[in-house]
């Protein structure tokens, strides 16, 4: 079945620095890729999506690019400050295997230190 | 843009307890709502996904008279807790997808209900 592996955390960084998130993935189908945020206490909100190899997904300062070759999706950011400080997910919709619910990864935390 | 509510956001309450958990499209149809559910520093986990107008499809696993799915109308699904116990306590969320969802659009989540059983 389909999978995603994120590396896993806490990351802490310092402000200001570069931000990368591992995200790997297996499908049976073509899918599509999405980063997920998660703040203390609240539901998910999307980051940034793509939907073909090779597209560019960002939004907010992050980038992923879809990377058929080798089945990643890695979130980067090049200055990062406290206020990114969440729980990131990584996940992916598979329609071509009649499953409509997303997979999720299991999450990465994020700790940025002023 | 489109949105999800969900409600409540929290509920404490004694074992034994039925909770009700509802889940709103507010301002698009939703065929299909997905229940997810979160431990503490865990990833979601898929229960069930609802479906407008006809029953729930499980996820291997999860007990369906423990946990009651209604989707009952194009807005509106909710998950019943029935005789809840402490192991029931979680985080457990919603999400929905529009009429463009099979384009592969992403869901839109609701902002979860913390579930605490006493």
């Amino acid at each position: 079945g389909d999978s995603v592996t994120q590396m896993e955390g806490p990351v802490t960084l310092s402000e200001e620095a570069f931000l990368t998130i591992n995200c790997t993935y297996t499908a049976t189908g073509y899918p599509s890729l999405f980063w997920y945020v998660q703040y203390p206490g609240e539901g998910l909100q999307l980051l940034l999506k793509a939907t073909k190899a090779d597209d560019k997904g960002s939004n907010k300062g992050f980038e992923a690019t879809y990377r058929k070759e080798t089945t990643s999706f890695h979130l980067e950011k090049g200055s990062v400050q406290v206020s990114d400080s969440a729980v990131y997910f990584c996940a992916l919709s598979d329609l071509d295997t009649g499953r409509r619910a997303l997979t999720f990864g299991s999450g990465t935390r994020l700790q940025v230190q002023p | 843009g489109a949105v999800v509510s969900q409600h409540p956001s929290r509920v404490i309450c004694k074992s034994g307890t039925s909770v009700k958990i509802e889940c709103r499209s507010l301002d698009f149809q939703a065929t299909t709502m997905f229940w997810y559910r979160q431990f503490p520093k865990q990833s979601l986990m898929l229960m069930a996904t609802s479906n407008e107008g006809s029953k729930a499809t499980y996820e291997q696993g999860v007990e369906k008279d423990k946990f009651l799915i209604n989707h009952a109308s194009l807005t509106l699904s909710t998950l019943t807790v029935t005789s809840a116990h402490p192991e029931d306590s979680s985080f457990y969320i919603c999400s929905a997808g529009d009429s463009s969802f099979y384009s592969n659009q992403p869901q839109h989540f609701g902002d979860g209900t913390r579930l605490s059983i006493l």
